[in-house]
């Protein structure tokens, strides 16, 4: 079945500082990636995606990257803020596309 | 526009007995899937309902059975509740426009406790 990790389990930032996300994936038939922010205490809520056939998508301070040839996503946060600390999880969509498949997230600190 | 909403926020059971947790989907979403987060773990997959039918199963066992209502909300049900059943339990909403593999939007939660 496939498996998502991630590299760091925590990773501590000063406030203005960017910030890189790393995760593994293991199903190469893998499509659909999406990472997620989560606050303690809420459901994880949805920051960029992005489809197999594209290497890099770009939101509002974020970005996504994605190398297929390691099987390796990674989260760019461009000029974080404290606002920004939470745990990140990246998601994998299964075969069929219904089900996502979670790392066990990592957890950003922003130092102000 | 109201986003995934769940019900109840917390929940405290005791061994063996029963749990129904409720969901309403996102606004114009048709699928819901719920997932379970146990502390300092990424969200499992339990099961997906579209058309109030479970179209896909995870490693969970019968006690965990769902059901979809035809206005697309769901409920989760978990029968003889067990310790390791203590977990956040969350619903995502998608819809099946565009074909699989349609983003999932995650609601607050409801946080389970088995005594």
């Amino acid at each position: 079945g496939e498996s998502v990790g991630l590299h760091l389990p925590t990773l501590s930032v000063q406030e203005g500082d960017n910030s890189i996300i790393n995760c593994a994936y293991s199903n190469s038939a893998s499509d659909y990636f999406i990472w997620y922010k989560q606050e303690s205490g809420k459901g994880p809520q949805f920051i960029i995606d992005i489809r197999s056939n594209m290497d890099k998508r770009q939101g509002q301070r974020v970005t996504v990257l994605l190398n297929k040839t390691v099987k390796h996503l990674s989260l760019q946060i461009a000029a974080t803020q404290p606002g920004d600390s939470a745990v990140y999880f990246c998601a994998e969509n299964d075969s069929w596309g219904n089900q996502f498949y979670f790392g066990t997230g990592t957890s950003l600190t922003v130092i102000p | 526009d109201a986003g995934v909403t769940q019900s109840p926020t917390h929940l405290i059971k005791t061994r063996g007995q029963q749990v129904t947790l409720r969901c309403s989907p996102k606004s114009g979403h048709d699928t819901v899937s719920w997932y379970q987060q146990a502390l300092g773990q990424g969200p499992q997959f339990i099961f997906q309902y579209y058309e109030e039918e479970e179209r896909q199963r995870g490693n969970f066992p019968d006690r965990f059975s769902g059901h979809q209502f035809p206005n697309y909300s769901s409920e989760l049900n978990v029968n003889a509740l067990l310790l390791g059943d203590s977990a956040l339990y969350l619903c995502a909403s998608s819809t099946q426009a565009g074909g699989p593999g349609q983003t999932q939007y995650f609601g607050p939660g409801t946080r389970l406790l088995v005594l």
